[in-house]
């Protein structure tokens, strides 16, 4: 039981597909995060949601759009997504939002967009 | 601009042996906190090791241990008597205050019978 769930663990889409990743996770926390991980590039973080609210969104395209329906549940809607966007996306959850709080990570949705 | 730089995109040990891993930060804040994160093949990113900058003592947690320089800016992981089950990719991290988790590149490390 690692806490933080992931599905699917792999998805291959086209470039006009509309698909949505899944996170739940176990751990009573507060605080959700998604993170794009790309080959040779540090972590990036997409969005933090806090007692389901986004609290930070960096800059990210609109073809990705989270939602937060509640504390345990974290979504990633893909819509018409480019092949660069093709990664590997990690979901976390914390305790809070308050800055050096420990991160538990899922294992991923690996994505590759054709 | 804050920055974390791991200058070993690989690294190999011999099972048993001790390996350090390298990593650099940049600011000008005096208050933030360090970590070392371990991902394996599983994917799943697991924290290992946590440092607050105003404690001049570095962290361990049992073979895992830093050499935490504040002033050169460097936060190294040392791990010793190293074990297959190492093997993965480690990510050095800091935060400022509430601000985001910057990572590093990472460093695969391999550990060999």
């Amino acid at each position: 039981e690692t806490g933080v769930t992931q599905t699917p663990r792999h998805l291959v889409m086209g470039m006009t597909n509309k698909k949505s990743l899944k996170c739940e996770q176990h751990l009573g926390h507060n605080a959700m995060y998604w993170y794009k991980q790309s080959a040779k590039k540090p972590l990036e973080l997409m969005f933090v949601y806090s007692l389901e609210e986004r609290v930070e969104n960096n800059s990210v395209p609109s073809r990705f759009s989270p939602e937060c329906p509640n504390s345990s549940h974290l979504f990633l809607h893909l819509h018409t997504l480019q092949p660069e966007d093709s990664a590997l996306y990690l979901c976390a959850s914390s305790q809070d939002n308050w800055g050096d709080e420990k991160l538990f990570f899922g294992s991923g949705t690996q994505l590759s967009v054709l | 601009a804050q920055t974390v730089t791991q200058s070993q995109p690989e690294m190999s040990v011999q099972e048993a042996e001790t390996v350090t891993l390298s990593c650099t930060y940049d600011t000008s804040e005096n208050n933030y906190y360090l970590f070392w994160y371990k991902q394996p093949p599983s994917r799943q990113m697991i924290l290992v090791i946590r440092q607050e900058a105003y404690k001049q003592q570095n962290a361990t947690e049992n073979r895992f241990s830093v050499n935490f320089q504040k002033a050169a800016k460097s936060f190294s992981l040392k791990i010793s008597d190293s074990q297959l089950g190492d093997t993965a990719m480690y990510f050095c991290a800091f935060m400022v205050n509430t601000d985001k988790l910057i990572f590093g590149t990472g460093t695969r490390l391999q550990v060999f019978p």
